[in-house]
Formats: structure tokens, sequence, C-alpha cells
């Protein structure tokens, strides 16, 4: 069964750091694209960044380029995000989605999300 | 970048017909034929329901239907059933460099 697994809930401070967890089974991890999305309570779906899980390479949105980094093990098929320098506005659920193509061409597709995690920026 | 826009809310009685637009730019919904839909109920992860502007993935009812013109996309939800209520959301490539962008969602109510 292909799944994305993500990591629980997490409560910071501002000005802090969190690093949230997705980790995936149930196919061939490095053929496939992971994409992060957030959602703020309430509004609707943000994109963040991707990684290409066979070489590590990154790509961030303009909006979080700098406080965002993604990270990848590939022994474990786990994906990771950290955000720094958190503020209020970060509050939001994140999802780790994978694209749906199996050959590192970018599809645009989500076919398969992660459960969600919720990240509370608050003093 | 703003998201693409949608309208905030629509609805329609069991049986009739919803259009939700996603208006976007010759730099997203214009330039590529990457247009999906999601639909998402509350506490729940999105699930694709149309992709490449007008395709159904398996297990999509064919009362979903996506269209495009210009730099606005459609989706067309026949046939309303209560289990269709939810937020749906579009989503389009984005510019150089693999970028997303998705619209602020529409809350779509089977009244």
């Amino acid at each position: 069964q292909v799944r994305l697994v993500q990591s629980g809930a997490e409560v910071r401070k501002p000005g802090a750091s969190v690093k949230i967890s997705c980790k995936a089974s149930g196919y061939t991890f490095i053929n496939y694209y992971i994409h992060w999305v957030r959602q703020a309570p309430g509004q609707g779906l943000e994109w963040v960044a991707l990684l290409n899980p066979s070489g590590g390479l990154t790509t961030y949105s303009q909006k979080f380029q700098g406080r965002v980094t993604m990270t990848r093990d590939t022994s474990t098929g786990t994906v990771d995000m950290e955000v720094s320098s958190l503020r209020s506005e970060d509050t939001a659920v994140y999802y780790c989605a994978r694209d749906s193509s199996p050959w590192l061409v970018h599809s645009y597709v989500f076919d398969i999300w992660g459960q969600g995690t919720m990240v509370t920026v608050s003093s | 970048q703003p998201a693409l826009t949608q309208p905030r809310s629509v609805s329609g009685s069991p049986g009739q017909s919803v259009t939700i637009s996603c208006i976007g730019t010759s730099s997203d919904v214009g330039a590529y034929n990457y247009v999906s839909w999601y639909q998402q109920h509350p506490g729940k992860a999105p699930k694709v329901m149309i992709y490449d502007v007008t395709k159904r993935p398996s297990g999509v009812p064919d009362r979903f239907s996506g269209s495009k013109s210009g730099n606005t996309a459609s989706l067309t939800i026949s046939g309303l059933q209560p289990e269709d209520e939810a937020v749906y959301s579009c989503c389009s490539a984005a510019g150089m460099h693999s970028h997303v962008i998705f619209g602020a969602g529409t809350k779509l109510t089977v009244l």
C-alpha cells in the first residue's frame, strides 16, 4: 500500500525552528518527486517546496526561500522539512504530497498525500 | 505570487450542476495544460479529481469534468450528490523551475 506518513503535531514559539518528517512506503522512494503544501486555518492550500529524492535537489517557493530546508534520507525513505524563524502566520497544517509521475518528470499532479502535520506558532 | 482566483462559495441542489472557475495568468493556467482540481473534506487531505485540465483519475465519477479557456480553468460537477459537499481547489504549474500555484479554494454546498 502506497503511503506517506507524517510526524506528529508541533508547538513552537515565534523565532524558533521546527522540523517535520514524511515517511514513504509501498513504492520506490527515489522515483517520485515529493512536495510540501501547507494550509493555514480556514485558508487555501499553499505550495511550499519540492524535492527530487534521487539527487536531493530542492526547489522552494520564493515566499519561503531562505527559511525552509528540505532534506531526504534514501535509506529510510523519509523527507524532512525544516522551517526556521517561525512566526504566527506559519501556523498551519503541513502536508507532504507525491507527484504522480514515476520517472522524475513533473506531472504537477499530487496523487498521494500524507495525513498532515499541524504546526502551531504561539508565544 | 497571488493565488489563483476562485469564487469563495457555490451551491446547488441535488441533481443540479455547478461550475467552479479558476482564474490565473498567462504564466500559469494560460501557459500549461497542467491544471488539476482537488476535493477536500473537513479535516482530510486533498484528493485529486481532475488532472491535465480534463482527465479523471481512476475511481472519480464521470460527473466531474474539467475545461480551460485562456487563463481560466473550470470544474463542472453534474448530478450533484450530498457527498460532493467539500472545498475544491484548483492547481497549476507556474512559471519556470517547477513551481506550483493553488487557488484559494471554493466551498461547495449541496442544499
